[in-house]
């Protein structure tokens, strides 16, 4: 079964710090790949996402991610984090083959940042 | 545009009792979602849409049930809550396989 996997459950930084969250998933095949934020009391929204190409990606906010596919992964960078970017992130994949559309996610990552 | 709208916002329900949470979408989207948010679980699937006239079960479908009379509304049904069912409910939506998801605010539903 596809999983998707989130190590960083509760991240604290302070403002100006770098940040990286770690994704992981588990399926072989071709893969949509998205990282989506949730703020204090509101629903989620889309950061970014990788569907071909350029395996860098860039979203809004300054975020960026890459997908190496030998690795299974795509971690969430961002080079300096601000106290408006304390939220919950969550990691989530869709596989192609015998998929309906469904995304399949991580149990979410709690960035706390201090201003 | 509102895009996705969910009702109630919020909801103290007593066990047994049948709950009917609303989402409707203004996007003409094909496909529409139903997840459920539980801390440290992240957002697991319960039903899912690809178009008006079809459903399938997501990961928890048990103890719930949706419809899909036409494109903008799916809404979702608990037949007798029971505690369990305690959650954060988000309807989402999107315009096809593959494509990103538009999330409505959610339902805080409590079931006592």
């Amino acid at each position: 079964a596809q999983s998707v996997s989130q190590h960083n459950h509760h991240v604290i930084l302070s403002e100006a710090a770098s940040l990286e969250l770690g994704c992981n998933y588990s399926y072989g095949g071709t893969v949509n790949l998205f990282w989506y934020v949730q703020y204090p009391g509101q629903h989620l929204q889309l950061l970014l996402k990788y569907f071909s190409g350029d395996p860098l990606v860039k979203g809004i906010k300054g975020f960026e991610a890459e997908f190496i596919k030998s690795k299974f992964s795509f971690n969430l960078r961002k080079p300096s984090v601000q106290w408006s970017d304390t939220a919950e992130y969550f990691c989530a994949v869709n596989a192609y083959a015998g998929n309906t559309g469904k995304l399949i996610f991580g149990q979410g990552t709690t960035l706390q940042v201090k201003p | 545009i509102a895009g996705i709208t969910q009702a109630p916002t919020s909801q103290i329900l007593a066990a047994g009792r049948r709950m009917t949470l609303r989402c409707t979408q203004d996007m003409r989207h094909n496909a529409m979602y139903w997840y459920r948010q539980d801390l440290g679980l992240g957002l697991r699937l319960i039903h899912y849409s690809n178009t008006a006239g079809t459903t399938g079960k997501g990961e928890v479908p048990d103890g719930y049930s949706v419809s899909r009379a036409n494109t903008d509304d799916f809404p979702l049904t608990l037949a007798s809550a029971v505690p369990s069912q305690t959650s954060v409910y988000f309807c989402a939506s999107s315009a096809g396989w593959g494509n990103e998801q538009f999330f409505g605010p959610g339902t805080r539903l409590t079931v006592l």
